[in-house]
């Protein structure tokens, strides 16, 4: 099973800074990873797929980077709305998610 | 616009069986993969199963394999999980989670029901 590691645990950040947030693979998924974003009482949202294509509707403010075994979701400046919880997930072999980072407010 | 909603979740006891649905509306259901994907209670997000268009190929997570079987009623737009020999541990908020046009991710969710193991 291919384990994905999220880093920080949590970010304190304020609004309009800028947050990067990582997922290390245990083996290399290529760049079959998506990134999503879960608020408390709401199903999660797609962000980011196949590493740094953003989905429909999702602002430019977010972006991934990375291939391999190391990736990066960057929001370049912090809105009200971004304080969440961000997970990636792995579709190269079988599913995996990553244990999550919080970004909450400083 | 895309609805997945899920029914069926409740208090169980250690050992029993739950059956849990998925209505599916707003779209051609039957031409796209569905999964079911589960979190316990303040945890991540763990996938359960997953189950392609015609229902012809499934996977199961290791954790629940042989003991939860996924399905799909393409004609009554319709994911299901039977759900047997639950543990403790199979407490969650369960979703079903559904990849959309060329995209083999989780785009649509629905809001999740809950599943209570628990004498």
């Amino acid at each position: 099973e291919i384990v994905l590691t999220q880093s920080p645990a949590t970010l304190s950040l304020s609004p309009g800074e800028r947050a990067t947030l990582s997922c290390r693979a245990s083996q290399s998924v290529s760049s079959y990873l998506a990134w999503y974003q879960q608020k408390p009482g709401q199903a999660p949202r797609l962000l980011i797929h196949d590493a740094s294509n953003r989905a429909t509707g999702i602002p430019a403010r977010f972006s991934g980077s990375g291939s391999g075994t190391d990736f990066t979701l960057t929001i370049s400046s912090l809105e009200p709305e971004d304080f969440a919880v961000y997970y990636c997930q792995q579709r190269s072999n079988s599913l995996t998610f990553g244990g999550g980072t919080k970004v909450e407010v400083k | 616009e895309v609805q997945l909603v899920e029914s069926g979740g409740g208090l169980v006891q250690p050992g029993g069986s739950l059956r849990l649905s998925c209505a599916a509306s707003g779209y051609t259901f039957s031409s796209y993969e569905m999964n079911w994907v589960r979190q316990a209670p303040g945890k991540g997000l763990e996938w359960v199963s997953y189950i392609s268009s015609s229902g012809s190929t499934i996977y199961y997570a290791d954790s629940v394999k042989g003991r939860f079987t996924i399905s799909r009623d393409n004609a009554k737009n319709s994911l299901y999980l039977q759900m047997n020999s639950l543990r403790a541990e199979d407490t969650a908020l369960y979703y079903c989670a559904s990849y959309s046009d060329n995209l083999y991710y989780f785009d649509y969710w629905g809001q999740g029901t809950l599943v209570t193991v628990s004498s």
